[in-house]
């Protein structure tokens, strides 16, 4: 089946720096990658569509500038976390939509786990 | 209102009773209903996909969408304590490449 490998897993920063997660489609190609953020016994947020090639569509209350989302290739979405504080500290998961198959299914990444001292 | 309701949990049931799970919604646009099973600090994995109203089974499971009252059910037969995990429903207004809106996961404990 459709594998999403998320990387990294765990990361822990320094505030003021920025973090960078990648998020890959293994065995299909993805046109459609979604980011999403989930808080501790929270509901999974959308915080941005990925298209590739072109402009990623931020949810509102999501900052574009804060949250960088860069789609190049079929197969990879990254999301750069720019001058992370403690508040920006959650589990970032990133999901993918086999552009060959139904597109309601969407396949999900492990997710990656941000913590910003 | 949110627009996708979930109990939270947890739910604690003996191994092999019969789970109900449910998600109500306002939203009576939503066409695409899933649910998801995440265990803890791993992402989410697609469970089942329904589309509209009806019952879907697969194995020991089962979902039920009715738009009608806009509710839905996942059903969980001779549960298993590798079931135990949160278990989030989704769902979405059309085909297009749009995201999903999630429930907030109910922590589903299965007791040996």
């Amino acid at each position: 089946g459709a594998v999403v490998s998320q990387h990294p897993s765990r990361v822990i920063c320094k505030s003021g720096t920025s973090v960078k997660i990648e998020c890959r489609s293994l065995d299909f190609q993805a046109t459609t990658m979604f980011w999403y953020r989930q808080f501790p016994k929270k509901s999974l947020m959308l915080m941005a569509t990925s298209n590739e090639g072109s402009k990623a569509t931020y949810e509102q209350g999501v900052e574009k500038d804060k949250f960088l989302i860069n789609h190049a290739s079929l197969t990879l979405s990254t999301l750069t976390v720019t001058s992370a504080h403690p508040e920006d500290s959650s589990f970032y998961i990133c999901s993918a939509r086999d552009r060959t198959v139904g597109a309601n299914v969407l396949t999900f990444g492990a997710g990656s786990r941000l913590t910003v001292l | 209102q949110k627009e996708v309701e979930q109990d939270p949990g947890p739910l604690s049931v003996p191994e092999g009773a019969i789970v109900s799970l449910n998600c109500t919604y306002s939203n009576s646009a939503f066409q695409y209903f899933m649910w998801y099973r995440q265990y803890s600090r791993k992402g989410p994995e697609l469970l089942m996909y329904t589309y509209s109203s009806g019952n879907k089974e697969d194995g020991r499971f089962t979902a039920q969408v009715d738009k009608s009252s806009k509710y839905i059910s996942l059903f969980i037969r001779d549960s298993q304590p590798s079931d135990s995990a949160t278990y989030l429903c989704a769902m979405k207004t059309g085909g297009g490449a749009d995201g999903l809106t999630f429930g907030k996961g109910t922590h589903l404990i299965i007791q040996p």
